[in-house]
Formats: structure tokens, C-alpha cells, sequence
């Protein structure tokens, strides 16, 4: 069965520490991951999708078929990033999405 | 670009009665619409696929006779709760389709009393 896993729940750094936001899927076939944002009483937002290969924000993700896992990263966290992160699955050409459980990041000043 | 919105934001009702939620696509057309649920602390439920001008796709254990979805137009979709009850209290998303992602809705909080 396709499933997303995030096994922190929160993630707690100081302002200009690394961050890395875990993220495991599990799906046989060829998956499209992504990266969705949450800032506070926001709307869920696309931060990121592995085809992309981009840089948003600061933030990178790769995905390791190896490791089933893209994770997300940022080497110097600021206060305005931290949100709720939910990593997403796309398994077929439906674009339906499963998500993880979430992690919530705390950036402290 | 690209804005979603659900109307309402939130709503209280009787144990028993109906409740619908429109969600739009603002600015574009969207032949496919999806409808979450998300319980406190927890993450995004899939409940089904809404397509424009057929019949909705739900998962595996959302009973299609509860969660009623019309997605008549291309810029419009439903989600009718019928007979609600507490359990069915809950904060349901949707996400329309475009440019190949998902963009979505600021969610409608129901509570059922």
C-alpha cells in the first residue's frame, strides 16, 4: 500500500540552525513527491515537487529511491518558516495525493 | 493566480440535517476537484475525486451516500454532508486542479451539535 510516513510530529531549532524535515514513502512504482507548506491560519501551499529540482525559499528536497525518503532541508532556518509541513505522494496520472502526518516546524529566535 | 475558494468558512448544524460546501476555482477552470477531511492534529483525508460532468471517485471507506459530490461545472464543485452527525464534525479541504497541481481551499470547519 502506497503510505507517506513523517515521523517527527515537531521540530524544534534556533533561528540559522540547519533543518531537515524528514520524509519516507512507500510505493513500488515510479512516485512524484512533494513538499506542502501550512503557515498559520493559511491555506495549504505547494512548496516544492521533486521534478522540479528547485529551490524554494531556501529549501531543497531530494529524492533518494534508495532510501524511499525526500527529505526536505534548509541549512540556515529563519523564524518566518516555521509553518506545518506535509510531505506528499502522487502515485498514477490522477494527481491524487497522500500525505504524511505532518511536521510541525518551530524556528525560536 | 490560481485561488480556491469554500464557501462557507464555517457552520454549525442541528444533528440530522444537511450541509453543503461549494468550492470554486476563482480564476481557472478545474475539471477536477478533490475533497479532504482533516481531524485536529491529524493530516489531509482523502475522501474522493470530484470530475466535472461525471460522477465522483471516493475512497476506500467514505460512503458516497453520505458525502454527496457535484461537480457540475468547471469552476465548481459540492459537498453535501447529508444527515449529519457529531462524528461527521470535522475540517473538510478541497484542492482544485491546475497547471498540473493542486491548489487549495482555506477549508470549512463543521461542527455538528
Amino acid at each position: 500500500a502506497q503510505r507517506v510516513t513523517q515521523p517527527e510530529k515537531l521540530l524544534s531549532v534556533f533561528k540559522g540552525a540547519p533543518v531537515e524535515l524528514k520524509c519516507n514513502y512507500s510505493y513500488s512504482g515510479s512516485p512524484e513527491l512533494f513538499w506542502y507548506v501550512q503557515y498559520s491560519r493559511q491555506r495549504l501551499q505547494l512548496l516544492l515537487r521533486h521534478i522540479s529540482r528547485e529551490s524554494i525559499k531556501g529549501f531543497t528536497a531530494d529524492l533518494n529511491k534508495g532510501e524511499t525518503s525526500f527529505h526536505l532541508k534548509k541549512p540556515f532556518a529563519q523564524e518566518e518558516d516555521s509553518a506545518m509541513y506535509y510531505c506528499a505522494l502522487s502515485v498514477d496520472s490522477s494527481y491524487k495525493l497522500i500525505f504524511g502526518s505532518g511536521t510541525r516546524l518551530l524556528v525560536r529566535p | 493566480g490560481a485561488v480556491v475558494s469554500q464557501h462557507p468558512s464555517r457552520v454549525i448544524c442541528k444533528s440530522g440535517t444537511s450541509v453543503k460546501i461549494e468550492c470554486r476555482s476563482l480564476d481557472f477552470q478545474a475539471t477536477t476537484m478533490f475533497w479532504y477531511r482533516q481531524f485536529p492534529k491529524q493530516s489531509l483525508m482523502l475522501m474522493a475525486t470530484s470530475n466535472e460532468g461525471s460522477k465522483a471517485t471516493y475512497e476506500q471507506g467514505v460512503e458516497k451516500d453520505k458525502f454527496l459530490i457535484n461537480h457540475a461545472s468547471l469552476t465548481l464543485s459540492t459537498l453535501t454532508v447529508t444527515s449529519a452527525h457529531p462524528e461527521d464534525s470535522s475540517f473538510y479541504i478541497c484542492s482544485a486542479l491546475g497547471h498540473h497541481q493542486q491548489y487549495f481551499g482555506p477549508g470549512t470547519r463543521l461542527t455538528v451539535t
